[in-house]
């Protein structure tokens, strides 16, 4: 069954930490992507990357940071935690084609964070 | 501005009572048009994916249509396993990858 595995279900942080929140996919997909879900505001992109190495902002990149050193790892940094950045964040993975069509994601179970 | 609306926000419907969920768009050029479902404290389940007027897609229960500036999910005879929340998303011309999402509809199906 494929996967994308998002490493933590449930984090608490204080404000000021730096946080890492970690994806992993087993299908050999060249995009991944990390969106934060909020209710109300639906989902938003923070960062993605279509290639190792490669990353390009969404639409909400303030406070964040990614790395992506292996293809099949894509890990977002909040650099300094703050209590706005509570929220559900979610990784997904497609494949890449040359004219960049979307095929559909795979998500992970997402990753709830509260900042205290 | 690109944009892509959900309606109902929310839905609640009796055990067999077919019904639509809409997904309606403003957008610059359609590449494709995607449905999702997910349930709560879960990531989003990939559905469909139409990418031209006129085309239609089915799974069990559920029945994707596009036109030029919507796009219909159709529930024939729900149960109650079909609740959760259904998410519609574009993907626009000039966009890599990237899918403007809606805020989703909120299907509730009472035994």
């Amino acid at each position: 069954d494929v996967k994308v595995t998002q490493s933590s279900r449930y984090l608490v942080k204080r404000t000021g930490e730096k946080v890492f929140l970690e994806c992993v996919q087993d299908m050999d997909h060249e995009n991944m992507f990390w969106y934060r879900q909020d209710p109300g505001l639906g989902l938003r992109l923070i960062y993605f990357s279509y290639d190792v190495k490669m990353k390009e902002k969404g639409d909400i990149p303030e406070g964040y940071s990614v790395s992506r050193e292996k293809k099949e790892r894509f890990s977002l940094i909040l650099e300094s935690a703050s209590t706005n950045q509570t929220s559900m964040y979610l990784c997904a993975s497609s494949f890449g084609v040359l004219d960049r069509l979307n095929y559909g994601y795979t998500f992970g179970s997402g990753t709830r964070l509260t900042v205290v | 501005e690109d944009q892509v609306t959900q309606s109902p926000e929310a839905l609640r419907l009796q055990e067999g009572e077919s019904s639509s969920l809409n997904c309606s768009y403003t957008v610059s050029g359609l590449r494709g048009l995607f449905w999702y479902r997910q349930d709560p404290g879960k990531g989003p389940e990939f559905l469909f994916t139409l990418y031209s007027a006129g085309e239609e897609k089915e799974k069990e229960r559920l029945k994707a249509t596009l036109t030029k500036k919507e796009s219909f999910l159709h529930i024939t005879a729900p149960k109650p396993e079909d609740s959760a929340t259904y998410l519609c998303a574009v993907q626009t011309r000039d966009s890599n990858y990237q899918l403007i999402w809606g805020a989703g509809t909120k299907l509730i199906i009472k035994p």
